[in-house]
């Protein structure tokens, strides 16, 4: 079974500085790849995700992420945060044997603060 | 505005109990998902449902039980044997069956039952 590992579960940061969230999967395979965000009181909503192609893939707000393969990563980043992006970031893969429709994969989450 | 509805937002039960969740689904999706959410835990997959009158267990299907008697509709059951039942619970869905599908999910806004 595949698992999904986010080393940092909270990070603080002030407004501008530039942040990097890191994610590892662990399956050899075909994967599609995903960051959700979950702000204070609202639902889970994408962030970006990553099928195939170019394996920098950039998302709402003026994030970003990079598929590694060969380091079976797919960290997320943002030249300079806000305080708006206050919220707790997940990372996701699907790589079922049964498809695309069984089901995410989700790291235990990054709860990121920003400091005005 | 097509999206998932989620019902209720806040539940509260006694211990023996059991609890039905509401989830109905407008945007014609053919899977529906649901997910535990514990602090520090990320979310965890307590069942699918690819196709109407099918589902599958996910990682954590214990004291859970389910139904899919309509494509827009999978209401989720917290019995009493569940041994931990108060968390944040999460319906989502998605587009496609098997392998037509992404895996993307389109997320509820949650309900969080808590179990006195």
């Amino acid at each position: 079974a595949q698992s999904v590992s986010q080393h940092n579960h909270h990070v603080i940061l002030s407004e501008a500085a530039s942040l990097e969230l890191g994610c590892n999967y662990s399956y050899g395979g075909t994967v599609n790849l995903f960051w959700y965000v979950q702000y204070p009181g609202q639902h889970l909503q994408l962030l970006l995700k990553y099928f195939s192609g170019d394996p920098l893939v950039k998302g709402i707000k003026g994030f970003e992420a990079e598929f590694i393969k060969s380091k079976f990563s797919f960290n997320l980043r943002k030249p300079s945060v806000q305080w708006s992006d206050t919220a707790e970031y997940f990372c996701a893969v699907n790589a079922g044997s049964g498809g695309g429709a069984d089901g995410l994969t989700f790291g235990k989450g990054t709860h990121l603060i920003i400091q005005p | 505005d097509g999206g998932i509805t989620q019902s209720p937002k806040y539940l509260f039960r006694k211990e023996g109990q059991n609890v039905t969740l509401s989830c109905e689904q407008n945007l014609n999706h053919d899977a529906m998902y649901w997910y535990r959410q514990d602090p520090g835990q990320g979310l965890r997959l307590i069942y699918y449902s690819q196709i109407v009158n099918d589902f599958q267990k996910g990682d954590i299907a214990e004291g859970y039980s389910v139904s899919r008697e309509k494509k827009e509709s999978f209401p989720l059951t917290v019995t009493s044997a569940q041994k931990n039942p108060t968390a944040f619970y999460l319906c989502a869905s998605s587009r496609g069956q098997g392998f037509r599908s992404t895996g993307e999910l389109f997320f509820g806004e949650g309900s969080r039952l808590t179990v006195l």
